[in-house]
């Protein structure tokens, strides 16, 4: 069955220190792996999508990039603002898989603090 | 803001009632997904709907039932509720019918049952 796995489950980093949010998946058929942002109570944030192994998106403070087997969300001199629960998915195109579904790790919750 | 609005935002409930949870997709998108999120289980993936047509089916219970209007509008029908069934439900919207590339999600709709 298609997994996804991120790491930690939780991560408390002081304002300015950088560091990074892992992803492994096992899925037959990568369509695609996707970056959310959800904050407490509301609906995950779209952040990026990432096709192939090498790929590597940006957005303020945030990088994500991507290999055959796990996608890593770099976050450079985080803020207090950028706490939140960052969550990783992706897309599959192999036998078992239904077709579009997103498969969701658990999250990573990030708190940094001033 | 996706765009993606969902309505109602909150709903308490007794065992055994039936509720209606409504989702208006982004203008554009022709298809509706529904997610169901609680502490225990993470983001699963419930249904998909495209253009008024089911498309594909996830962990979704018997007892859950879903329809996209031909003004792309979708309602999830929860009835025989159980406690269990207290959980954040979210919709997502995107424009590919195959269900490929991102998904935008509304804010949610929290459903309690006491």
């Amino acid at each position: 069955e298609d997994q996804v796995t991120q790491s930690p489950e939780a991560l408390r980093l002081q304002e300015g220190e950088s560091s990074s949010l892992n992803c492994s998946y096992t899925v037959s058929g990568l369509r695609g792996l996707f970056w959310y942002r959800q904050d407490p109570g509301k609906g995950p944030e779209f952040l990026f999508t990432l096709y192939s192994a090498g790929e590597e998106k940006e957005k303020e403070r945030l990088k994500a990039t991507l290999t055959k087997k796990e996608s890593f969300l770099h976050i450079t001199a985080p803020k207090p603002e950028d706490s939140a629960t960052y969550l990783c998915a992706v897309q599959a195109s192999g036998r078992g898989s239904t077709l579009g579904r997103l498969y969701f790790g658990r999250g990573t919750q990030l708190t940094v603090w001033p | 803001d996706s765009g993606v609005t969902q309505t109602p935002k909150h709903l308490i409930t007794a065992t055994g009632q039936r509720v209606t949870l409504r989702c208006s997709p982004r203008s554009g998108d022709l298809s509706v997904y529904w997610y169901q999120q609680s502490l225990d289980q993470g983001l699963q993936f419930l249904i998909q709907y495209y253009n008024g047509e089911e498309r594909a089916k996830g962990n979704i219970l018997e007892r859950f039932s879903a329809q996209q209007f031909p003004d792309l509008h979708s309602e999830l029908n929860l009835s025989s509720l159980e406690l269990g069934d207290s959980a954040l439900y979210f919709c997502a919207s995107s424009v590919s019918g195959t269900g490929f590339g991102e998904q935008y999600f509304g804010p949610g709709t929290r459903l309690t049952v006491t």
